[in-house]
């Protein structure tokens, strides 16, 4: 159980355009999914919070406008890059924690590879 | 604030002997710990996790690892690994039932 999927594992994008990126918890209910940032040989970076039908906490740093979050549902939380750069190429990562299991573990999606050309 | 520090960037070590990665971190309040395994362009995989009790935790894949509160450590320990170890592991605390917060990892290679 605890399932997290990611789409698209890797896009490729023109500088300039938009993309979306979901995170899906399989086979829970989560109030509470989080996105990473990783850059390569780094750590991973949160950069927002997003809970359930209300708006996502951006950390620090972090261009809300730029990296839109929507969590629509228990289940679907989406991360949409908005005129992406070469500098937004990175692994994205997103948690999503299982409501009913309680608050204290995350369970990680397996990443989305972006590459902005 | 919290912080995590992984002592160790890198370790090298040969097949079938043993490993200890290294965390420390600091929090001015109660924390959960986390000890996470990632391969190579895959997410992260639970190796375990401490939140009360014994401070000795098992984990998967053979792995434990000891919560010293008077140190502040949760060092990350294997008696005899394999080389099918061989990736980063992180080192995560979690102060609040929130937000988690990662070290900075250390690549482990097993060498045959």
């Amino acid at each position: 159980g605890a399932v997290v999927s990611q789409h698209p594992s890797w896009v490729i994008c023109k500088s300039g355009t938009s993309v979306k990126i979901e995170c899906r918890s399989l086979d829970f209910q989560a109030t509470t999914m989080f996105w990473y940032r990783q850059f390569p040989k780094q750590s991973l970076m949160l950069m927002a919070t997003s809970n359930e039908g209300s708006k996502a906490t951006y950390e620090q740093g972090v261009e809300k406008d730029k990296f839109l979050i929507n969590h629509a549902s228990l289940t679907l939380s989406t991360l949409t890059v908005t005129s992406a750069h070469p500098e937004d190429s990175s692994f994205y990562i997103c948690s999503a924690r299982d409501f009913l299991a309680g608050a204290y573990e995350q369970y990680f999606g397996p990443g989305t590879r972006l590459t902005v050309t | 604030a919290q912080s995590v520090t992984q002592l160790d960037s890198q370790v090298p070590v040969f097949e079938e002997a043993p490993v200890e990665l290294r965390c420390n971190y600091s929090s001015s309040v109660s924390v959960y710990l986390f000890w996470y395994v990632q391969y190579p362009n895959q997410g992260l995989q639970l190796l375990l996790k401490y939140l009360s009790g014994s401070t000795l935790v098992k984990g998967i894949n053979g792995f434990e690892a000891e919560f010293n509160k008077s140190q502040t450590s949760f060092h990350l320990r294997k008696p005899s690994v394999h080389i099918s170890d061989t990736a980063e592991y992180f080192c995560a605390v979690s102060p609040n039932n929130n937000d988690m917060r990662f070290g900075a990892g250390t690549r482990l290679t097993v060498k045959p």
